[in-house]
């Protein structure tokens, strides 16, 4: 069964530092999400692309974020300058649609010391 | 907040027996869905219900949907011990398909 897949699965970085998230979403699927789940919180929306743009973004995406999808398969997220209060476990999600299945990956847990 | 919250915050329940967990919601949705997430892990999708649906199955999951009063509810019967979870009801709304999660129910299946 497809599955989407995201990489690495754990990221420690030096604040001030750039992290890019990797993901490889369902290949017949049209829309990516990024999310994002602090430590027993709930899980938040960051980004959602379609077309090769932002079609949403919430107001934790800020200037510091930025999403690629770089070939026909990969999906990325970049933090340009990480906090501390980045520390969250990152997940990817695809969907064949606007209002159907979003899939969720493994998530990328990020610690940022 | 447009964000649903789930009751009970935590259940705990012995195999075999029906676990039942609630999902309210303020404003009219597009749909609903539900995912487990075990500790730490990724989250896992298991239904979506559609605004314009009441009650849908998959095995032994069923999840009704009630508009007029904006709350869902996921039936697990027969539960085992690996149901044991968090399980968390997200909704998406018309004018986006951006998820918007719960807080969640953590469920404990005892053996």
């Amino acid at each position: 069964e497809p599955e989407v897949t995201q990489t690495p699965s754990h990221q420690v970085t030096q604040m001030g530092q750039e992290v890019i998230l990797r993901c490889v979403p369902i290949s017949n699927h049209l829309y990516f999400y990024w999310y994002r789940q602090i430590l027993g919180q709930k899980v938040e929306f960051l980004v959602s692309f379609y077309n090769n743009e932002i079609s949403e973004k919430s107001e934790i995406f800020d200037d510091q974020f930025s999403v690629e999808r770089p070939d026909g398969s990969n999906f990325t997220l970049k933090i340009r300058s990480t906090k501390l209060e980045d520390s969250a476990m990152y997940f990817c999600a695809s969907s064949r649609g606007t209002f159907y299945e979003q899939y969720f990956g493994p998530g990328t847990r990020l610690t940022v010391t | 907040s447009q964000q649903g919250e789930e009751d009970p915050q935590a259940l705990s329940i012995q195999e075999g027996e029906n676990a039942t967990m609630n999902c309210s919601y303020k404003t009219s949705i597009n749909n609903l869905q539900w995912y487990r997430q075990n500790s730490g892990r990724g989250l896992v999708h298991l239904i979506l219900i559609r605004s314009n649906e009441r009650e849908k199955h998959s095995g032994r999951l069923r999840v009704t949907l009630d508009t007029s009063k904006k709350s869902s509810s996921l039936l697990i019967t027969a539960s085992r011990a690996a149901d044991t979870a968090s399980y968390f009801c997200a909704t998406v709304y018309p004018n986006t398909d951006k998820l918007i999660f719960g807080t969640g129910t953590r469920l404990q299946v005892f053996p």
